[in-house]
């Protein structure tokens, strides 16, 4: 079975600081990995995926499979950034796709 | 509206009533999902249709009844619910084949059970 791990609820940062959302999987097959973002009153949407290997508003993430992680980063955080972000698992069993969140990280950056 | 709509976006009903929710997906996608979104479980999967064949109950209480009479429609039909069950639920829909293709979300629609 699949989980995926946000370990903080919350972070808060300042403006203009580093972020990082960090996110770990358990997943025995090859994962594929998202970000969601959830922006207040808007619906869950798609930030990025690990294989397109793209950076999407100023935020990357490399997946890493020997510390089986897939960290979200941005070098300086704006207003704006301030959501709720999903970090999910793509997983296919009995010829279906599942798609495993995990328990999301609030993000508040601090004017 | 493209992408994924969801009717209505806020209901407001009694614990003896029965109610359906409404999800509609112009996607071309061929799976469709319904989520609860609450403050102590933030994504919660209920069902998982796949070519509009069930094949992921995950262990949810049978006053909450999911349909799927097409690929395009989803429905999750409720009756005799508790307070508990107040909360945002979410569908999604995807395609099932290829790799990389990501889930997308209605706005969902916010349940209050009174």
């Amino acid at each position: 079975a699949q989980r995926v791990t946000q370990p903080e609820k919350l972070l808060s940062v300042f403006k203009g600081a580093p972020v990082e959302l960090k996110c770990n999987y358990s997943y025995s097959g090859s994962p594929e990995l998202f970000w969601y973002v959830q922006y207040s009153r808007q619906r869950l949407q798609l930030l990025l995926r690990h294989i397109s290997r793209e950076s999407i508003k100023g935020f990357t993430a490399d997946l890493n499979k020997g510390e089986t992680s897939f960290h979200l980063k941005k070098p300086f955080a704006q207003e704006e950034d301030s959501a709720m972000y999903y970090c999910a698992l793509i997983a296919y069993s009995g010829g279906y796709q599942k798609v495993t969140f995990g328990t999301g990280t609030k993000l508040q950056v601090i004017p | 509206e493209t992408g994924v709509t969801q009717t209505p976006r806020h209901l407001v009903m009694g614990m003896t009533n029965k109610k359906s929710l409404k999800c509609e997906q112009h996607l071309g996608h061929n799976a469709m999902y319904w989520y609860k979104q609450s403050a102590k479980k933030p994504l919660e999967l209920m069902f998982v249709y796949s070519l509009e064949e069930r094949v992921e109950n995950n262990s949810v209480p049978s006053r909450f009844s999911p349909e799927c009479p097409n690929s395009s429609h989803l429905f999750l039909h409720l009756h005799t619910l508790q307070p508990e069950d107040s909360a945002l639920y979410l569908c999604a829909s995807s395609r099932q084949e290829g790799s990389g293709t990501e889930a997308f979300f209605g706005q969902g629609t916010r349940l209050t059970v009174v």
